[in-house]
């Protein structure tokens, strides 16, 4: 079975200009989560998606939104990139939503590393 | 709210050392728990897991008790290899509480010498 994949691998942009990142799911998973980590603050979870609908938000700014497609795959958004957005960002799925009612691990990606100058 | 507190590294250790990497947990409902492992270059993997009070979840020479009565899941290891220089993350998804998607801990760097 195919394991979750995240493209592009690496980015660099620079400030002020928004990113997309990509997150293909293990097939059959329906729920997609996005986490941004970095060396300071470690892990820190964006959003999580399910059957299309956001069901969970950590404390990011609006400049962070997401999506999630019929298939599952699901896309990243940063606009009005800043330095501070620097960060490997993983996506992860599970076969349920995670927390409350559910024990689904999550599979993650090998993440997409952002670079902004 | 949930929370996962887990010891600060970097830990190195000698090859065939004992393992120790502690992990508290805070949480309002009935939390499953887990250790994920971060190899250099790539995303988490799950290493193990326990689901309720006294399991003991295990997995490639790696273990921890679900200790309840002091809301513990220390990951123990007899002997480590220097395959097994990574990161670990403790981390919680609480079955009842308000809190309804994963949290992790900050990581532990492992360093496994030769």
């Amino acid at each position: 079975k195919a394991g979750v994949t995240q493209t592009p691998r690496y980015l660099i942009k620079t400030r002020g200009q928004q990113v997309t990142l990509s997150c293909s799911p293990i097939s059959g998973h329906r729920s997609v989560s996005w986490y941004q980590q970095t060396p300071g603050q470690g892990l820190q979870f964006l959003f999580e998606y399910f059957s299309e609908t956001q069901r969970n938000k950590g404390n990011f700014p609006g400049r962070f939104s997401g999506r999630q497609f019929s298939n599952s795959r699901s896309e990243m958004n940063v606009s009005t990139l800043e330095l501070g957005d620097s960060a490997l960002y993983l996506c992860a799925s599970s076969l349920g939503m995670t927390g409350r009612g559910w024990n689904s691990p999550l599979h993650f990606g090998n993440g997409t590393r952002l670079t902004v100058t | 709210g949930n929370s996962v507190t887990q010891m600060e590294g970097p830990v190195t250790l000698s090859e065939e050392a004992f393992l120790t990497i502690n992990c508290t947990y805070t949480a309002t409902g009935y939390p499953s728990l887990f250790w994920y492992v971060q190899y250099p270059g790539e995303g988490l993997q799950l290493l193990l897991k326990a689901t309720k009070a006294d399991d003991k979840g295990s997995n490639k020479g790696f273990e921890a008790t679900y200790r309840k009565e002091t809301t513990s899941f220390h990951l123990e290891k007899g002997s480590v290899q220097v395959s097994d220089s990574a990161v670990y993350f403790c981390a919680l998804s609480d079955r009842r509480g308000r809190d309804d998607k994963i949290i992790f801990g900050k990581g532990t760097r492992l360093h496994i010498l030769p």
